[in-house]
């Protein structure tokens, strides 16, 4: 079964920094896709970023990004120029077929990230 | 285009009582798919299903908990006799047949006190 993990319950960055979270996956198949989304309080989910598993180039959305390392299963997403509006718990997500045209997505536990103005 | 609806959003219901979850999908979406969120948690998957079929209920407690998409009308997670461990957050996504576009509620927190 696919596994989804983030080692980093909590991270801050200084406003305007960059930040990295991290989150690594376990998966037999070849072809997938892997997304961020972000969970503000108001606890919508929001789709940040998604990554095809069988392009090699980075997926980017202005100031967010992925580093993608498919041998070794990780996901990162990076976020660039932080801002007060990017504070939010953060799921790293795997999605998994159940039939033809239907998926299920996988979620990590989430990082809870703080920007400190 | 309304995006995916739920209601309510908050529901608080005393242990052994009914909660009655709805959501209705997007326009031209046919498949609604249920997760859960426990706090401080990420979602866990607990049903797919498409009108009037339940497809995958791998995610679903034995008891007490059932899901329906009726051919008219919201889909329904229904939690009967709820424990206090039945407190989460409950959300629902939808998604057309071809292509991508999963799009989530903005869920329904269940509290039961």
């Amino acid at each position: 079964a696919q596994t989804v993990t983030q080692s980093q319950p909590e991270m801050s960055v200084q406003e305007a920094e960059t930040v990295t979270l991290s989150c690594t996956y376990d998966t037999s198949e070849s072809d997938y896709y892997l997304f961020w989304y972000k969970q503000p309080p108001s606890r919508q989910m929001i789709l940040v970023i998604r990554q095809e598993a069988y392009k090699q180039q980075n997926a980017t959305e202005n100031r967010f990004s992925v580093n993608f390392q498919k041998a070794a299963k990780s996901f990162s997403l990076k976020i660039s120029d932080s801002q007060l509006g990017d504070a939010a718990m953060y799921f790293c997500a795997y999605r998994r077929e159940i039939i033809q045209g239907a998926q299920k997505l996988v979620f990590g536990q989430g990082t809870r990230l703080t920007i400190n103005p | 285009n309304a995006g995916v609806m739920q209601n309510p959003r908050h529901l608080v219901r005393r242990r052994g009582q009914e909660a009655r979850l709805r959501c209705s999908p997007m326009k031209g979406h046919s498949h609604v798919y249920w997760y859960r969120q426990l706090p401080e948690e990420g979602l866990k998957f607990m049903v797919y299903l498409q009108k009037e079929n339940i497809i995958d209920e791998s995610g679903m407690p034995k008891e007490r908990f059932s899901a329906e998409f009726p051919k008219e009308g919201p889909s329904i997670l229904r939690i009967q006799q709820v424990v206090r461990g039945d407190s989460a957050a409950y959300f629902c996504a939808s998604s057309p047949v071809q292509g991508h576009g999963y799009t989530f509620g903005s869920g329904t927190r269940l509290t039961v006190v």
